[in-house]
């Protein structure tokens, strides 16, 4: 049974980083044929795809065009886990966050999913 | 970027009655594998989205056989043949035939 633990501060400062770590057990955040996602979900925007890294051979990364001068997902092998910075932060990116597995039967199988965790941007 | 619409937004239904939830994309999903990659999620309050059925009409692992995804192109439905009271929460479709990946807006299923 795969399970997503998600850590990380719940309240970041505008123009700060956010930063949220997504712990796995159960798979290899190195799987050949899984895909480790971020998603956030907001009352304004609704749920929204922000980007995933994931090993063939080598590592490789997609992101949200978005937000995609601000974001980094980044493996730790040594942990078995994977993380999420968002940099320059505003307002607009309060929101439940959530780390998902694709878990590579199909195109957007995104089979096992965190507890969420409310990032609120504030001073 | 795909824009997924959903109808109704909000949808009462009777206990053991059936429902039914659409879906519109903006553009067509299938994917030049000959694919549809179109999943729908539930959410239960206070949980995260689960997986129901993904490629279009194919049903995650322990999901209920009263949930079937059908449609073709830019036409979804989402249907519970007999509603059950576990069954409140909010319902999205969301495409991954292209990226990024879309959701609806959500429809939120009641019980009248």
């Amino acid at each position: 049974q795969v399970q997503l633990q998600q850590s990380g501060p719940g309240l970041v400062k505008p123009s700060q980083t956010l930063s949220l770590t997504c712990a796995i057990s159960g798979d290899s955040v190195s799987s050949d044929s899984a895909a480790w996602n971020w998603f956030r979900q907001s009352p304004s925007r609704g749920l929204e795809w922000l980007g995933r890294t994931y090993y063939r051979s080598k590592w490789h990364n997609n992101y949200a065009e978005l937000v995609k001068s601000r974001i980094t997902v980044n493996p730790d092998t040594s942990r078995n886990q994977f993380s999420l910075q968002l940099n320059s932060v505003t307002p607009e990116d309060t929101a439940v966050y959530y780390c998902t597995r694709d878990g590579g039967t199909s195109y957007g199988f995104f089979d096992y999913w965190g507890q969420g965790t409310v990032i609120t941007v504030s001073s | 970027d795909i824009v997924m619409t959903q109808t109704p937004l909000s949808s009462p239904v009777t206990l053991g009655q059936p429902a039914s939830i659409s879906c519109r994309s903006s553009q067509s999903l299938v994917h030049s594998d000959g694919n549809t990659y179109l999943s729908w999620l539930q959410q239960r309050p206070g949980q995260p989205p689960r997986l129901l059925i993904y490629e279009l009409s194919k049903r995650f692992s322990g999901v209920p056989d009263r949930f079937s995804g059908s449609g073709a192109g830019t036409d979804f439905t989402l249907k519970i043949s007999r509603v059950e009271a576990e069954d409140v929460g909010v319902y999205y479709c969301m495409q991954a035939t292209q990226f990024p990946h879309t959701f609806g807006q959500g429809t939120k299923l009641e019980i009248k």
